[in-house]
């Protein structure tokens, strides 16, 4: 059973990074056909997706973030990363790290972190 | 790029009701890669169908996705109190969430 834990600030000034982990445990972020993604939600409202990493390391973005957005994989630790640049209160969430599946017939995600809380004040 | 659009935006009704939640594409989508996810407060969400039609493990058979082309369905056929989330769908193509539908209790 795959499960899949984040870590790291809960409280982040604005105009700094957010740096976020997620950590792979009962499965491998090498394995073929998974994706590796961040997805957030704001209070009050909707999911928002953030991006997702492949085993080969390539990266796609929201196209509403993808100036401040970079995911990285470690495989040598089995996690990978989420950092935020520039952040503002409106990047106030819960943040969720998620796997995927790119293969027939399950092309989306599958398994996700409980989620953690990150809050951008001074 | 693809935008999903969901509609209604709050869905009001009793347990035991049939509830029918639309996933509106803007240009047609491969529907092997459509899928809709259930999310209640305070919990990770949850996969329910993956390529628009496929129902994900341990999913209650009350729970059915159906459409192709631009249009979407999730059907719940009688609503069990735990079902009382909101829903989201989403395409793999550029992993965009539509702004979900909220099933509330009447």
């Amino acid at each position: 059973q795959v499960h899949l834990q984040e870590s790291g600030p809960g409280l982040v000034k604005p105009s700094q990074t957010l740096s976020l982990t997620c950590t792979v445990s009962g499965g491998s972020v090498s394995s073929p056909n998974y994706y590796w993604s961040w997805i957030r939600q704001p209070a009050g409202k909707g999911l928002e997706w953030i991006g997702r990493i492949d085993l080969s390391g390539s990266t796609n973005y929201n196209p509403s973030l993808k100036s401040r957005v970079t995911i990285s994989v470690d495989t040598s630790k089995n996690q990978f990363s989420l950092k935020l640049t520039s952040v503002t209160a409106a990047d106030t969430a819960v943040y969720y790290c998620a796997r995927g599946i790119a293969a027939a017939p399950v092309y989306s995600v599958d398994v996700w972190g409980q989620g953690t809380t990150v809050t951008v004040s001074s | 790029e693809i935008v999903l659009t969901q509609s209604p935006g709050t869905l009001s009704l009793s347990p035991g009701e049939r509830a029918t939640l639309s996933c509106r594409a803007s240009q047609s989508v491969t529907s092997s890669y459509l899928a809709w996810y259930q999310h209640k407060p305070g919990q990770a969400p949850r996969l329910l169908i993956f390529g628009a039609s496929g129902r994900a493990t341990g999913i209650p058979d009350r729970f059915s996705g159906s459409g192709s082309g631009t249009d979407f369905t999730l059907t719940i056929s009688r609503l069990e109190p735990e079902d009382f989330a909101v829903y989201y769908c989403q395409h793999y193509s550029n992993s965009l969430f539509g702004q979900g539908t909220k099933v509330e209790i009447k």
